[in-house]
């Protein structure tokens, strides 16, 4: 079954410290991948998307994220975390269909702490 | 609009009552998507819907669920006979096309309450 899985539902990071959210999926057939975050009191937002192409992926905010397909994961990095980062991440994958459905992972809560 | 817009944002209603859940996508977007998020369950694909017509209804989770778009715009989520299980954030998105790559804009959802 295709499935997508975001390891740790919280992480906690000191401000300046390297934030690494780790997601992988599985699939039989190519991924598309997102990263989507929601800060407190708001929607969802898109932060990067691997879709083809370079499997290094930059995003809005300082996120970057690498397509590692012999490991089947895309997880989501920032050197150096920052107090507005604190927020629900998700790992999000779109695949099998001709539209944008998407199957998102159960959520990472980053808390930063000064 | 701006951005999606989802009426109301906050909805107690008694078990057994019928709700209505609104969705504004973008100007222009053709593609609409209602998730609902809940605890332990995360965030699930409900219905989509391209233009006026819905080709995937796979995740409306019983017939008490229905939804409906019109004039390729507005759409409506209604839960009839409401139980508590139903009690969740109903999301709504919208794409600007149909392609499995496009970004999804979400609004800020409608959290409903049955009591």
């Amino acid at each position: 079954a295709q499935s997508v899985t975001q390891l740790g539902s919280h992480v906690s990071v000191s401000e300046g410290a390297l934030v690494l959210l780790r997601c992988n999926y599985s699939s039989s057939v190519p991924p598309y991948l997102f990263w989507y975050v929601q800060y407190p009191n708001q929607g969802l937002q898109l932060l990067l998307k691997y879709t083809t192409g370079a499997t290094l992926v930059k995003g809005i905010n300082g996120f970057e994220a690498e397509f590692k397909k012999s490991e089947t994961s895309f997880h989501l990095t920032k050197p150096s975390a920052h107090m507005s980062d604190a927020a629900e991440y998700f790992c999000v994958v779109s695949w099998g269909t001709s539209y944008g459905k998407l199957t998102f992972g159960q959520g990472t809560i980053l808390t930063v702490h000064p | 609009g701006a951005g999606v817009s989802q009426s109301p944002s906050n909805k107690v209603t008694e078990k057994g009552k019928d709700v209505e859940l609104r969705c504004d996508p973008i100007s222009g977007h053709t593609a609409l998507y209602w998730y609902r998020q809940s605890l332990g369950q995360g965030l699930e694909f409900l219905i989509y819907f391209q233009g006026n017509s819905a080709p995937d209804k796979s995740g409306l989770p019983s017939d008490r669920f229905s939804a409906e778009r019109t004039g390729g715009s507005v759409s409506t989520l209604t839960i009839q006979r409401t139980q508590q299980e139903d009690s969740a954030v109903y999301l709504c998105a919208s794409t600007l096309n149909r392609g499995q790559d496009t970004e999804a804009f979400f609004g800020q959802g409608t959290r409903l309450t049955v009591v």
